[in-house]
């Protein structure tokens, strides 16, 4: 079974770090680009960041740059964002999910196809 | 403030047809195609519509989505319960080079 499992969420003083962990299953993570997505509490969702499938390539959302790090173990099928000077407006549940890339021929498409349950991130003092 | 515009809420009644807009611009859904994905309550995004009107095995042909120039709806026939849930499209936005979203549409059945 395709699984995406979050962990390493938990209440954090702001200014601080975090480091969240996404294990991979049930599909061969390596060939896959990875993203993290958050959700606010009440709130839509928004993109975080992206890592390519070798871990060479990344994006950021601007309201993240240079705070956060997005990276990838493939030999532990384990994608990781690091989160560093955490501010009250971090506060979100974290949700990992797979990319997924398709062609008509004509041009490319992508979405987001797996996603895992969320790790809950609370930035308060 | 989300990129891409949708109405923060939606009604319907049982075996209704119901449609969701979702408005960008030149730089996302003007250059890129549009995905829609479902969030039951208080659980995680199920994507439900991929390249602008491609159904996944396993959604139910009630759900269609659309795309025209800057803007794309998602419409939802024959109304269930069940479909009470969040939507949001999304898109990728070459401008700022990376994905956004609505705001999402709190659907209820009314």
């Amino acid at each position: 079974e395709v699984q995406l499992v979050e962990s390493g969420g938990g209440l954090v003083p702001p200014g601080g770090s975090l480091r969240l962990s996404c294990a991979a299953s049930g599909f061969t993570f390596s060939s896959y680009w990875m993203h993290w997505v958050r959700q606010a509490p009440g709130k839509g969702l928004v993109w975080v960041s992206r890592i390519n499938s070798d871990g060479s390539s990344t994006n950021y959302a601007d309201s993240v740059k240079g705070r956060f790090t997005i990276s990838r173990d493939n030999a532990k099928n384990t994608l990781y964002l690091q989160m560093n000077s955490l501010r009250a407006e971090d506060t979100a549940v974290y949700y990992c999910a797979r990319d997924h890339p398709g062609t008509t021929g004509i041009y490319y498409y992508y979405y987001m196809d797996v996603w895992g349950k969320g790790t809950t991130v609370t930035v308060s003092s | 403030q989300s990129v891409l515009t949708q109405p923060p809420s939606a009604s319907g009644t049982p075996g209704q047809r119901v449609t969701i807009s979702c408005s960008g611009t030149s730089s996302n859904i003007g250059s890129n195609t549009v995905n829609w994905y479902q969030q039951l309550p208080g659980t995680a995004p199920k994507f439900l519509i991929y390249s602008n009107n491609q159904r996944p095995s396993g959604v139910p042909d009630r759900f269609s989505g659309s795309k025209s120039g800057t803007s794309a709806s998602l419409a939802i026939s024959g109304l269930q319960s069940e479909d009470e849930a969040d939507y949001y499209c999304a898109a990728w936005d070459d401008s700022l080079n990376g994905w956004v979203f609505g705001g999402g549409t709190k659907l209820t059945v009314l």
